[in-house]
C-alpha cells in the first residue's frame, strides 16, 4: 500500500481557478497512468470526475481537468463555482489494490 | 446511467458480523467488476476490495484481510460484502462502486454502526 498526499484545504473565489495535488511516489503515481479523482458533497456518495489521469466522464463539465508530472496527479478546477464546494479524492489503482488520497476540502469564498 | 442499489442502515455488537447487499441492473451484471469502499464519520475514502464476478476472485485490503468476504449472486445481479468480527473502528458508510482501475457508479452507502 502507498500513501497519496493531498493538501488538506485549498480555496477560492468565485470565478478563479484553483489546483489541488496528489503526491505519490515513484512506483504508484509516477508508474502508472490509472489515476482518477472524485467528488464528494456532504452526505453524498462519491462522483467520478477524472479517470485516467486526465479523461473526463460523459456529463462532466469541462471546467474539470486532470494533468499527471512526475509523482504528482492534479485536479484543476477552471472558473469556480459555488457548487464546487466539496470533498475530493484522487485514487490509484495499483496491481490488484486501489488507494485514495487524504482528501482535499475546497471552498468557495 | 448505473443504478446501484444499496440495504439499509444496520447496527450491530461488537464480535458480530454484518452483510450488506448491492443490487446491479440485470443484464450486464456478470461484466462488472465491484468494489467496496468505506468512510468513517469525517474520516477519508479506504479501499475495502474489490471482485469479478465472471470469475468469483476477490481482492481485499490487507488490514482487513481474513475478516472480510466479497462475493456475487449473477442469478439476483446481486454483490455483497461481508465483514465479521465487528469493531467500533469498523463504524463507517460503506459503498459500492462499479469498476476497479476507475469507480464510474456508486451506490448511495449503507451506514454500519458497531456499538454496544
Amino acid at each position: 500500500q502507498s500513501d497519496l498526499t493531498q493538501p488538506a484545504s485549498v480555496s477560492g473565489s468565485p470565478g478563479q481557478s484553483i489546483t489541488i495535488s496528489c503526491t505519490g511516489i515513484r512506483t504508484d503515481v509516477g508508474g502508472y497512468d490509472y489515476v482518477s479523482w472524485y467528488q464528494q458533497h456532504p452526505g453524498k456518495a462519491p462522483k467520478l470526475m477524472i479517470y485516467d489521469v486526465s479523461n473526463r466522464p460523459s456529463g462532466v463539465s469541462h471546467r474539470f481537468s486532470g494533468s499527471k508530472s512526475g509523482n504528482t496527479a492534479s485536479l484543476s478546477i477552471s472558473g469556480l463555482q459555488s457548487e464546487d464546494e466539496a470533498d475530493y479524492y484522487c485514487g490509484l489503482h495499483i496491481n490488484t489494490n486501489f488507494v485514495f488520497g487524504s482528501g482535499t476540502r475546497v471552498t468557495v469564498l | 446511467q448505473v443504478q446501484l442499489v444499496q440495504s439499509g442502515a444496520e447496527v450491530k455488537k461488537p464480535g458480530s458480523s454484518v452483510k450488506v447487499s448491492c443490487k446491479a441492473p440485470e443484464g450486464a451484471f456478470s461484466t462488472y467488476v465491484f468494489t467496496w469502499v468505506r468512510q468513517a464519520p469525517g474520516q477519508g475514502l479506504e479501499w475495502v476490495g474489490s471482485i469479478i464476478p465472471f470469475s468469483g476472485i476477490g481482492n481485499y485490503a490487507q488490514k482487513l484481510q481474513g475478516r472480510v468476504t466479497i462475493t456475487a449472486d449473477a442469478s439476483t445481479s446481486t454483490a455483497y460484502m461481508e465483514l465479521s468480527g465487528l469493531r467500533s473502528e469498523d463504524t463507517a458508510v460503506y459503498y459500492c462502486a462499479r469498476g476497479v482501475q476507475l469507480l464510474d457508479f456508486w451506490g448511495q452507502g449503507t451506514l454500519v454502526t458497531v456499538s454496544s
